[in-house]
């Protein structure tokens, strides 16, 4: 993706916690999205952040901090289903558009 | 039954010719997207509109063309102009509410491949 930088690969142990990271150049982006894609399968919405701190979904949470181009999308409790690809897309409102990083491919194990 | 339709699930191109995509949805949003995924990589943009009779260009634009006549459709047209068209294609809508949070959804994708 265009100055969006995520890890290409994590691997974590089903039921621990994983955090993935997010940064990108701040310039003009108003809000992120996570998604969550499995193999051979198109994107599912997981959030969308616009205001700073952290936001809880359940199992997920997401955090922004726009003024240093910085997200993370927190996994917990996690299970063996939760191995995909995570997409981190930060938005521009004037735009009407997000620019997509090229995924972290999580792997969870036994 | 709401969201977003493509079709058709798979497609294949012959050489020289012109094939077009289809998006549909029932979510009332005001905008649509569409974004090109090769293998391992990201999402990159193609073309997206706002506002129906209005589209721009994004990153990858060239050898594609769109139109939006309604407020439902947004076709993709991957002409002969293209010469690596095979890839995963992905139509997405999304509204901005008055909260200022945007909620944008995907469709389950068109796969491209040339014969």
């Amino acid at each position: 993706g265009q100055n969006i930088d995520q890890p290409t690969e994590m691997t974590a142990t089903e039921g621990a916690i994983v955090q993935i990271n997010c940064t990108y150049q701040t310039s003009g982006f108003n809000g992120l999205f996570w998604y969550q894609q499995h193999a051979g399968e198109a994107p599912t919405f997981l959030s969308y952040n616009v205001l700073d701190g952290l936001e809880e979904k359940g199992r997920f949470s997401s955090f922004l901090s726009r003024s240093k181009g910085y997200s993370y999308l927190l996994l917990k409790e996690l299970q063996m289903k939760d191995s995909a690809s995570y997409l981190c897309a930060p938005f521009r409102t004037n735009a009407g558009k997000s620019t997509f990083g090229d995924g972290t491919t999580l792997t969870v194990k036994p | 039954d709401g969201g977003i339709t493509q079709s058709p699930k798979y497609l294949f191109r012959k050489e020289g010719q012109n094939v077009t995509l289809s998006c549909e949805q029932n979510l009332n949003h005001d905008a649509m997207y569409w974004y090109r995924q090769d293998p391992g990589q990201g999402l990159r943009l193609i073309y997206y509109s706002q506002i129906v009779n209005d589209f721009q260009k994004g990153d990858i634009a060239e050898g594609y063309s769109v139109s939006r006549e309604k407020k439902e459709s947004f076709p993709l047209t991957v002409t002969s102009a293209q010469k690596n068209p095979t890839a995963f294609y992905l139509c997405a809508s999304s509204i901005l509410n008055i909260q200022g949070n945007v909620i944008q959804y995907f469709g389950a994708g068109t796969r491209l491949s040339v014969l």
